[in-house]
């Protein structure tokens, strides 16, 4: 079965560079949610996307934008990196029909920001 | 604020013994979902509870939703040394579909 496909796997950047990640949800999945993970924590929510509108916002910092295309993929831009933002970041996908909306997450980016 | 507490936040079990994962959670519930994480790797979804009472299980695992307690429940049988990862529990809610995870237990079985 398909999965989630995230590139790239890996980044490493200097700070106060950009970075995009780009992320590809399971075919006929209408929900995109990106998180992020740093190191042993939890996985934290960012931001969402229904049907290509933004559906929810949550911890993301002001430096970073994210956008769903026609296509239903996704991308996440990252301004002005700081050390603080290397951890992992995960899209995950779901088909958002009642009563269930399981979320499948991506292998995930790691981002090292040096 | 929506809280997800997991406890124990580390459990060291022996194969071939039982034991349980516990999430409180601090609102009501509509959906639970279970995920294992291998270290640097993806979540894996294990179970989705939806309504009180519900019980689901694949293998050595079973998962319970107790909504009224605001509880749920990951229980290991007999133990195997491949169960070990990192569990965790994730709440969402109403027409806001986003998890808040709890912080994880990081599960070891020993030989």
């Amino acid at each position: 079965a398909a999965g989630v496909i995230q590139s790239p796997r890996h980044l490493i950047k200097e700070k106060r560079e950009t970075a995009t990640l780009k992320c590809y949800p399971i075919p006929r999945h209408d929900t995109v949610y990106w998180y992020q993970q740093g190191p042993g924590q939890d996985p934290q929510f960012l931001i969402s996307f229904y049907e290509k509108m933004q559906s929810d916002k949550g911890s993301i910092p002001d430096r970073f934008s994210a956008q769903q295309f026609s296509d239903y993929h996704s991308e996440l831009n990252m301004s002005s990196l700081e050390l603080g933002d290397s951890a992992l970041y995960f899209c995950a996908s779901s088909l958002s029909r009642p009563p269930t909306d399981t979320q499948y997450f991506g292998p995930g980016t790691r981002l090292t920001v040096l | 604020e929506l809280k997800v507490e997991q406890n124990p936040l580390f459990l060291s079990m022996q194969e071939g013994k039982n034991y349980t994962i516990y999430c409180n959670y601090s609102t009501t519930s509509d959906r639970l979902y279970w995920y294992r994480q291998d270290p640097g790797k993806s979540l894996e979804s294990l179970f989705v509870l939806l309504s009180n009472g519900a019980v689901k299980q694949e293998g050595r695992l079973m998962a319970s939703l107790d909504t009224k307690a605001r509880l749920s429940t990951l229980h290991i049988t007999a133990a195997v040394h491949d169960l070990s990862a990192t569990y965790f529990c994730g709440y969402s809610g109403g027409s806001n579909y986003k998890l808040t995870f709890g912080k994880g237990t990081l599960l070891t079985v020993n030989p």
